[in-house]
């Protein structure tokens, strides 16, 4: 069975300075997709960035950016410029490709970022 | 604009009382998601339907149910719920389209459903 695990209860960071978030997963399987999900303080669920595992380029949306590495089965997250609203929690989340689970997401127990002004 | 709606965001119900939460839906996605999520735990899948394709996860107690008369309507029910069951309650859709499920679309949140077991 997949899993997923986030080895940082929390972070902080300086508002616009840089923080880094890990997650490393465990599958068997070659091709799937790997997720990073926002979640503020009562908020809804958003989805801050995916990325596809035959594809060797890490994804990138503005200010956010991966570091996946595949062998590894590492998919950090990296934050640059970080902003106030940026504080929430962040769960790392993996789907597997095919099979019955029809995009079943597996999450990281989340890691809560704080944003010091 | 497009989004998937949870009704309440709060609900209060007592103990052994059933309760009904209700996830909507604009986007027209053919799969819709339950999760309980506890305080400072990653959300756990309770169940999803895939178009009328019900899917129970091995481990979702007896306790909950679902039912989705129509594409754009879920509901979790909560037959008797127990203290234990207290959560936010998260709705997700998403969607697959074509014989296999080679789809990158991300699964679209609810703001979720605050329970609390009196």
């Amino acid at each position: 069975a997949q899993t997923v695990t986030q080895s940082q209860p929390e972070m902080s960071v300086q508002e616009a300075e840089t923080v880094t978030l890990s997650c490393t997963y465990d599958t068997s399987e070659s091709d799937y997709y790997l997720f990073w999900y926002k979640q503020p303080p009562s908020r809804q669920m958003i989805l801050v960035i995916r990325q596809e595992a035959y594809k060797q380029q890490n994804a990138t949306e503005n200010r956010f950016s991966v570091n996946f590495q595949k062998a590894a089965k590492s998919f950090s997250l990296k934050i640059s410029d970080s902003q106030l609203g940026d504080a929430a929690m962040y769960f790392c989340a993996y789907r597997a490709l095919w099979g019955g689970s029809q995009g079943n997401l597996i999450f990281g127990k989340g890691t809560k970022l704080s944003v010091k002004p | 604009d497009a989004m998937v709606i949870q009704n309440p965001r709060y609900q209060v119900t007592q103990f052994g009382k059933p309760v009904t939460l209700s996830c909507s839906q604009t986007l027209n996605h053919n799969v819709m998601y339950w999760y309980q999520q506890k305080s400072s735990q990653a959300p756990k899948l309770l169940f999803h339907y895939y178009d009328k394709d019900f899917n129970n996860e091995a481990d979702t107690p007896d306790n909950f149910q679902s039912r989705r008369p129509n594409t754009s309507f879920c509901f979790l029910d909560i037959r008797s719920p127990g203290l234990g069951d207290a959560a936010m309650y998260l709705c997700a859709t998403s969607n697959f389209s074509g014989t296999g499920f080679r789809s990158n679309q991300p699964q679209h949140f609810g703001d979720g459903t605050r329970l609390s077991i009196l």
